[in-house]
């Protein structure tokens, strides 16, 4: 199962800021949050991550809690492209773990012109 | 760089028949993860090879079987199609353990 709850929708409006949350209250320590999105009929494509510190990159930003039981992912200047199903998952990151990625329902989002 | 490709691309098929889909990672990786997704659902995991064996497995039953070739490239199998496997079929590629996955655009299995 995921181990992570999302709204599963959300509107935003074209040009502003898209704020994404995602509660992972079981998050362990050695744990790392992983954003995707899917557009429709297309693979996941893989956003943005990050273990405790906040990170940004071309795409997004990752604003993580500090006790690591929730995070929110920022789009800052969402645009119609960005209509898609967002998924937010936790994932140990050790090479010598044989993890695998378990998505839930995710957050649609609508980005409204 | 070529990302992850998956091989066909629509594949229609018949209740009872056996079908192979295929999948090449992205340079690079060397583990490959195969997901199913039913329509308005998310994807759903199946297993995932690494050094050309089953690792780890979701709740699928034995007729998803898999395989994995020296060059880091991998089949899924699925036998005696049922009305109920007709999804579409994600092949996600990584280093094991490190950074996100590559997915590709996935197979589009219809059985009729």
């Amino acid at each position: 199962d995921a181990k992570t709850t999302q709204p599963p929708s959300m509107d935003c409006a074209e040009g502003r800021a898209a704020n994404l949350p995602c509660n992972h209250s079981t998050i362990s320590g050695n744990e790392y949050v992983y954003w995707y999105r899917q557009i429709h009929s297309q693979g996941p494509q893989y956003i943005i991550h990050g273990l405790k510190n906040n990170e940004t990159n071309e795409m997004a930003s990752l604003i993580i809690t500090e006790d690591r039981k929730s995070s929110t992912l920022i789009l800052p200047h969402a645009t119609l492209r960005d209509t898609a199903v967002y998924y937010c998952i936790v994932r140990v990151g050790k090479k010598t773990s044989y993890d695998k990625v378990i998505f839930g329902p995710g957050t649609s989002l609508s980005v409204i012109p | 760089d070529a990302g992850v490709t998956q091989s066909p691309t629509h594949l229609i098929k018949t209740r009872g028949q056996q079908v192979t889909l295929r999948c090449s990672p992205k340079s690079g990786h060397d583990t490959v993860s195969w997901y199913q997704q039913a329509l308005g659902q998310g994807p759903q995991f199946i297993f995932q090879y690494y050094e050309e064996e089953e690792r780890q497995r979701g709740n699928f039953p034995d007729r998803f079987s898999g395989h994995q070739f020296p060059n880091y490239s991998s089949e899924l199998n699925v036998n005696a199609l049922l009305l109920g496997d007709s999804a579409l079929y994600l092949c996600a590629s990584s280093s094991q353990g490190v950074g996100g996955y590559t997915f590709g655009s996935g197979t589009r299995l219809t059985v009729v």
